[in-house]
């Protein structure tokens, strides 16, 4: 029972051009949203985040989208950089008590120069 | 500061070993996570510590035994871990505050169990 996925495990973009990376989750209860960016055998490391009660969360270069009623979401990176390249996880978010993550399954970005 | 750290950042064990992974945190974050990741597999909550005190245990085998002795440190005790138990082993905090927000990972324990 998978309630987060990224359906692209891999995704290639030229350095400079827009990067979107898609995630969709089937759980109505999320109620936040987070995209983490990993490097091999390091931690995540947090990007950005949106909150159900919006659809559009900006940051610098990263821009995060949400729609709820196609309980999808992506992140757009522009322009995108080397520097870029690694594993980004999408997470969602239930407050049971205490906060539970659950992660997507990653897609591995790759930008090429 | 953003910074969560965790010692050791490799371990290998024996299966009749006792072990402990380490993690400290000095954001003032009352909540604190341990998380495992298996390779090409995404991170999986194991417990959550609200306050010092165990609020989610994620049905994790006994061999795992979790510790919040203040609020700035968080351990995990391992005995008598199987192979397949080696993975990495995440620490994160976040506010509590009874609302989602931002977790802050460590850089993880690689943990392998021979």
């Amino acid at each position: 029972d998978q309630q987060v996925k990224q359906n692209s495990p891999s995704l290639s973009v030229q350095e400079g051009r827009i990067s979107i990376l898609n995630c969709d989750y089937t759980n109505s209860m999320f109620d936040y949203f987070l995209w983490y960016k990993k490097y091999p055998a390091e931690g995540p490391t947090f990007l950005i985040s949106i909150s159900s009660i919006k659809d559009k969360n900006e940051d610098g270069r990263f821009t995060v989208f949400l729609n709820k009623s196609a309980k999808h979401l992506s992140l757009h990176i522009v322009p995108s950089q080397p520097g870029d390249s690694a594993v980004y996880f999408c997470a969602a978010s239930l407050v049971q008590g205490a906060q539970k993550l659950v992660f997507g399954q990653g897609t591995r970005l790759t930008i090429n120069p | 500061d953003t910074e969560v750290t965790q010692t050791p950042k490799h371990l290998v064990m024996g299966m009749t070993n006792k072990k402990s992974l380490k993690c400290e945190q000095h954001m003032g974050h009352r909540a604190m996570y341990w998380y495992k990741q298996k390779a090409k597999k995404p991170p999986e909550l194991m417990f959550v510590y609200s306050y010092e005190k165990l609020s989610i245990n994620e049905s994790v085998p006994s061999r795992f035994s979790p510790e919040c002795p203040n609020s700035s440190l968080l351990n995990l005790h391992l005995h008598a871990l199987q192979p397949e138990d080696s993975a990495l082993y995440l620490c994160a905090s976040s506010q509590e505050r009874g609302a989602a927000t931002e977790a802050f990972f460590g850089q993880g324990t690689r943990l392998t169990v021979v």
